[in-house]
């Protein structure tokens, strides 16, 4: 267990729909990272949070968004949803987003859209 | 560019075996970091081991090592003795030295690891 949760677990859509995804990162982190893996994509960086502010954006399509609160949980936002955005869907946390330490990732979200 | 290859997309070996597995990065950066990830069927991904671009002594844990060579930008890992529970798909990543708390993570397409008893 690497002490980052994610919820929920599975999500099943339908296309144009939006949905939610949540993650609390592990106990004094307080980067979080968002990484969707797919089969055509592989596992691709989206967004990073520190301490409530964006730090890093990748290759974060515009109808996704993010965000961390004060608790320093993060949502990440996925609107007007595809198939084509069907994946899993990992959060990641750190204790700075510093470059010396590992990620640790949560177990995941699979989105299905349908 | 930043890139991560892992040529081999899947191995398959008998128990008990040894394998390695091959990662090769480009980067311009003379600081980085080098990462190696698990991700068992059940879908985690696991930290495994992290090197600095200046560390280029190789490391050993149990079963498993990573021999890190800058000269050829490559990172690769060999389990000893193969184990059933080993099967997985392993990635291998860069983060590059960034300052100001920032630090993506850019993943190779990984190396599917089936051990067959």
């Amino acid at each position: 267990d690497s002490g980052v949760t994610q919820t929920p677990k599975h999500l099943i859509t339908a296309t144009g729909q939006r949905v939610t995804l949540r993650c609390s990162p592990r106990s004094g982190d307080l980067s979080v990272y968002w990484y969707q893996q797919s089969l055509d994509q592989g596992l691709q960086f989206l967004i990073q949070y520190y301490n409530g502010e964006e730090r890093a954006k990748g290759n974060i399509l515009e109808r996704f968004s993010a965000q961390q609160f004060p608790d320093l949980h993060s949502e990440l936002n996925l609107s007007s949803l595809e198939l084509g955005d069907s994946a899993l869907y990992f959060c990641a946390s750190d204790p700075s987003g510093g470059r010396y330490n590992e990620q640790f990732f949560g177990p995941g979200t699979r989105l299905t859209v349908l | 560019a930043q890139k991560v290859t892992q040529a081999q997309t899947e191995i398959s070996v008998v128990e008990k075996e040894d394998v390695t597995l091959d990662c090769v990065y480009e980067t311009r950066d003379t600081t980085y970091y080098l990462f190696w990830y698990k991700q068992p069927p059940s879908g985690e991904l696991v930290f495994l081991i992290r090197r600095n671009s200046f560390d280029e002594q190789n490391e050993i844990s149990g079963r498993y090592s990573w021999n890190f060579q800058k000269s050829t930008s490559s990172f690769n890992f060999t389990i000893t003795a193969s184990q059933v529970v080993d099967s997985a798909v392993y990635f291998c990543a860069l983060r590059l030295g960034l300052s100001g708390n920032t630090g993506k993570l850019i993943f190779g397409q990984g190396t599917t690891l089936q051990v067959k008893p």
